[in-house]
């Protein structure tokens, strides 16, 4: 069974950085593209990027894109969010996914419990 | 970009009632569509992909239906575990996107 870890989210300051990590276990990591999706408090699901298997391609959401970056380490099963300029509406709890192939197959089989990440202004 | 539009977006319903949820999509996504639901505080779960086939370990009380852009989530004789909100998704191109959201509630 999918299992999936978020972690290194908090309060930040606008304008600051943040990293968040989701470990990946019960799978073989590389074999799966991986997505990362926020829901602002009281909101609605929000798709922000995706990576594949491979990590040679990424996408992003027009809202993130040049300010927050994918990527993978698949010798460590680890997901990752570089998140940078981060703004008020940034804050969100942010949840990995599993995608059901390595590279043109996103719905979300497996999620990971997520992490809240609050930006204050 | 393909937008993704469910109605109603909350919906009052008793135990044993047959619960329907639409999602329109503003342009055609075949049957790339999944529909999920989440508990308060909790991840969202898959329900249905390809629009009608029904994840693995999920009530066959649970179906979809539609194609291009009108679907539809039909929850039969709605159970106590179902009161939640439920989502649709599009996976057809990027960026992937979900519908609003429609919360169940007695």
């Amino acid at each position: 069974e999918a299992q999936l870890l978020e972690s290194g989210g908090g309060l930040i300051q606008s304008g600051g950085s943040l990293r968040l990590s989701c470990a990946a276990s019960g799978f073989t990591f590389s074999n799966y593209a991986m997505n990362w999706v926020r829901q602002a408090p009281g909101k609605g699901l929000e798709w922000v990027s995706v990576i594949s298997g491979s990590g040679h391609y990424t996408y992003y959401a027009a809202s993130v894109e040049g300010r927050l970056t994918i990527s993978r380490d698949n010798s460590k099963n680890t997901l990752y969010l570089q998140m940078n300029s981060l703004r008020a509406d940034d804050t969100a709890v942010y949840y990995c996914a599993k995608s059901c192939s390595a590279s043109n197959c996103h719905r979300f089989d497996a999620w990971g419990q997520g992490t809240l990440v609050t930006v204050s202004s | 970009d393909i937008q993704m539009t469910q109605s109603p977006s909350t919906l009052s319903a008793s135990v044993g009632d047959r619960v329907t949820i639409t999602c329109r999509a503003s342009q055609s996504v075949s049957s790339w569509l999944a529909w999920y639901q989440q508990k308060p505080g909790r991840a969202p779960k898959l329900l249905i992909y390809t629009a009608s086939s029904l994840e693995s370990g999920v009530p066959s009380r649970f179906s979809g239906s539609g194609s291009e852009t009108e679907f539809t989530l039909t929850i039969s004789s709605l159970q106590p575990d179902d009161f939640a909100t439920y989502y649709c998704q599009q996976y057809k191109s990027y960026p992937l996107a979900f519908g609003g959201g429609t919360k169940v509630e007695i």
